[in-house]
């Protein structure tokens, strides 16, 4: 089955820097790939999501891109503002037979220091 | 539009209690998704609702767990008898449809001691 790895688990940067969270997959059948953020205390939501026919996302600050050969994808969040801090999932699955059957990463924890 | 919303927010019960989750879907969200994140590793997928219908439980754990959803409504997830290893946040979400997105609730986090 699909496996998710994600590093680093843990991310300090300084408000402005930028962020990059990493994510590889074992399952060259994975279609969709989402991205959660999840505040202390509140519920996950997805920020961005990509999908294989394309290589890069963009969303203001936040842009996910996708090497579909070497099986990896990765979040960038740039101009990073303390607001950005809180844990970060990534996510895989096919969509054609499970959407929503995510396989997640174990997460990233961005603290973003003022 | 109300969110998702999952009962109790908290649950801390005795190991060989039976405890029962509770998931309100959005309105009119068909899907209805059961994922858990065990002591700080990823979250996993359990199963998956299309209205009352089992979908794909392929992630359920064992046979302590059983999840239903009567009538296409809301949903539970009992686990009976529990163990200390199901301790976690379980999490609920919905969807309109099987491939949209997906809305998550806040959780339960439930702690067997």
């Amino acid at each position: 089955g699909e496996n998710v790895e994600q590093h680093p688990s843990t991310l300090s940067v300084q408000e402005g820097d930028s962020a990059v969270i990493k994510c590889t997959y074992s399952d060259s059948a994975s279609n969709y790939f989402p991205w959660y953020k999840q505040e202390l205390g509140k519920r996950p939501q997805l920020i961005i999501d990509i999908r294989s026919n394309v290589g890069e996302k963009k969303d203001q600050r936040i842009a996910v891109t996708l090497n579909k050969t070497a099986k990896h994808f990765s979040l960038h969040i740039t101009e990073t503002q303390p607001e950005d801090s809180a844990v970060y999932f990534c996510a895989a699955s096919r969509e054609n037979t499970g959407f929503q059957k995510l396989v997640f990463g174990t997460g990233t924890r961005l603290l973003v220091s003022p | 539009e109300a969110g998702v919303t999952q009962f109790p927010s908290h649950s801390v019960i005795e190991k060989g209690q039976t405890v029962t989750l509770r998931c309100d879907p959005i309105s009119g969200h068909d899907n209805l998704y059961w994922y858990r994140r065990v002591m700080g590793k990823e979250i996993k997928f359990l199963l998956h609702f299309v209205k009352e219908s089992k979908q794909d439980e392929s992630g359920m754990p064992n046979n302590r767990f059983l999840a239903e959803r009567t009538g296409g409504t809301y949903s539970t997830l009992k686990v009976q008898p529990a163990e200390l290893e199901d301790s976690g946040v379980y999490f609920c979400a919905s969807s309109r449809q099987s491939n949209t997105e997906a809305f998550f609730g806040q959780g339960t986090r439930l702690t067997v001691v």
